[in-house]
């Protein structure tokens, strides 16, 4: 079975803090992914990799970067956390064009 | 972008098929169908996905509509372990947009 593990199911954090969340996944991915998923939104697409070291903008990246060294990694950063970051956060990874696979999810709280 | 309508909720008897509506009327010739399912405080998963056919796996069917504008997912005898939120998307090159999808209620 594929697996994609995140690092915290819950993390709580103040305004201003650097903030990681990590995921792993242990398939050989090619595609990793980051959302956040809040009430009446939806699920949003935050970025995305296609290989190491490569990552591309999602719809909603303005306050978060990432981070993909190695190929099972992917790394979500929020540089300077803000009230408004406080969300579910899921990571997922995908070995081609279909079936991506999520993690579990950290819900981050930013007090 | 192409987008999905489904609706909010539905309910559904234990033991009896479900058919869950999706439209997706601005659909283009490139973006394929997929159906993701989420339980309560878990992530997303899988369930089916297609193009033009129907399509059958092991937890579900897809029924695609001749003109692409509107597709159903079957779950042929619903159990108390599929309720959960399901969602419609289209994806086109690994960039799938999640809606709302629809709470589905599963009724012993």
């Amino acid at each position: 079975d594929v697996k994609v593990t995140q690092s915290s199911r819950y993390l709580v954090k103040r305004t201003g803090e650097k903030v990681f969340l990590e995921c792993v996944q242990d398939m050989d991915h090619e595609n990793m992914f980051w959302y956040r998923q809040d009430p009446g939104l939806g699920l949003r697409l935050i970025y995305f990799s296609y290989d190491v070291k490569m990552k591309e903008k999602g719809d909603i990246p303005e306050g978060y970067s990432v981070s993909r060294e190695k190929k099972e990694r992917f790394s979500l950063i929020l540089e300077s956390a803000s009230t408004n970051q406080t969300s579910m956060y899921l990571c997922a990874s995908s070995p081609h064009y279909h079936e991506q696979y999520f993690g579990p999810g950290t819900r981050l709280t930013v007090t | 972008d192409a987008k999905t309508t489904q609706p909010n909720s539905m309910e559904s008897n234990e033991e009896e098929p479900v058919h869950l509506p999706c439209n997706h009327s601005t659909i283009s010739g490139t973006d394929y169908i997929h159906w993701y399912r989420q339980l309560p405080s878990q992530g997303p998963e899988y369930v089916i996905h297609g193009l033009t056919s129907n399509v059958n796996n092991r937890m579900a069917s897809l029924a695609i509509a001749e003109d692409r504008k509107s597709s159903t997912l079957i779950l042929h005898r619903a159990t108390l372990r599929d309720a959960a939120v399901y969602y419609c998307i289209l994806n086109n090159n690994n960039d799938m947009r999640f809606g709302a999808g629809t709470r589905l209620t599963v009724k012993p």
